[in-house]
């Protein structure tokens, strides 16, 4: 199993700050990463795929990047709503899995 | 657009099934896999199991001896059985489409339905 690991699983942050997001693979794989936006009680939202395709409808200050076993997920000016839980997911091997999650919070 | 809606009981009690299923509408259930997500209370999100039209299965390890997943098509539905439940089943479940294409992603979502494990 590819097990995923996000850093860090805490960020306070202010509005208009740059925020990083890390997920590493256990395993090298290829760039079938996707990340998500959850906020409390809705369900998570499609931000970006295939490690760097900007999902259509979502703010172009989100974006990510990365190969092989580490990839970030980068928001370049923070705003109010953003304000959320932030996942990566591998879809490159079975059994899919999930990183533990990035609680991002005002500062 | 398309939409995806979990319906299924709100409380199963300890040793019985889970079934939930979810409605798709606004479009074609063709050519795409359609999965099961869920989260615990206050945690993360864990992968159940994805089926395509195929009838093809994928499930989580972790699940599959009590898992079943099946396709309704014609009712634009697809279902979760989930067997011998415990308390540490208790979670948000969602459903979701899975783009069938190599690394395809979940988008949409359903907006997920709570089902508690208790007596």
């Amino acid at each position: 199993d590819i097990q995923l690991t996000q850093s860090p699983s805490f960020l306070s942050a202010s509005v208009g700050d740059r925020v990083t997001i890390t997920c590493r693979a256990s395993q090298g794989m290829n760039n079938y990463l996707a990340w998500y936006q959850q906020k409390p009680g809705k369900a998570p939202r499609l931000l970006i795929y295939a490690a760097s395709t900007l999902q259509s409808g979502v703010p172009s200050r989100f974006s990510g990047s990365g190969s092989g076993t580490e990839f970030t997920l980068t928001i370049s000016s923070l705003q109010p709503e953003d304000f959320a839980t932030y996942y990566c997911q591998q879809l490159s091997s079975y059994p899919l899995t999930f990183g533990g999650g990035t609680q991002v919070e005002i500062k | 657009q398309m939409q995806l809606q979990e319906s299924g009981p709100g409380l199963v009690k300890p040793s019985e099934t889970l079934s939930l299923t979810c409605t798709v509408s606004g479009g074609s259930m063709n050519s795409y896999y359609w999965g099961w997500i869920r989260q615990p209370p206050g945690k993360g999100l864990e992968w159940i199991g994805l089926i395509h039209l195929s009838g093809t299965t994928y499930y989580n390890p972790s699940l599959k001896s009590r898992v079943t997943m099946s396709l309704h098509v014609s009712e634009n539905q697809f279902s979760l059985k989930l067997t011998s439940v415990t308390a540490a089943d208790t979670a948000v479940y969602y459903c979701g489409r899975r783009m069938a294409v190599p690394g395809g992603w979940f988008d949409p979502w359903g907006q997920g339905t709570l089902v508690t494990v208790s007596s």
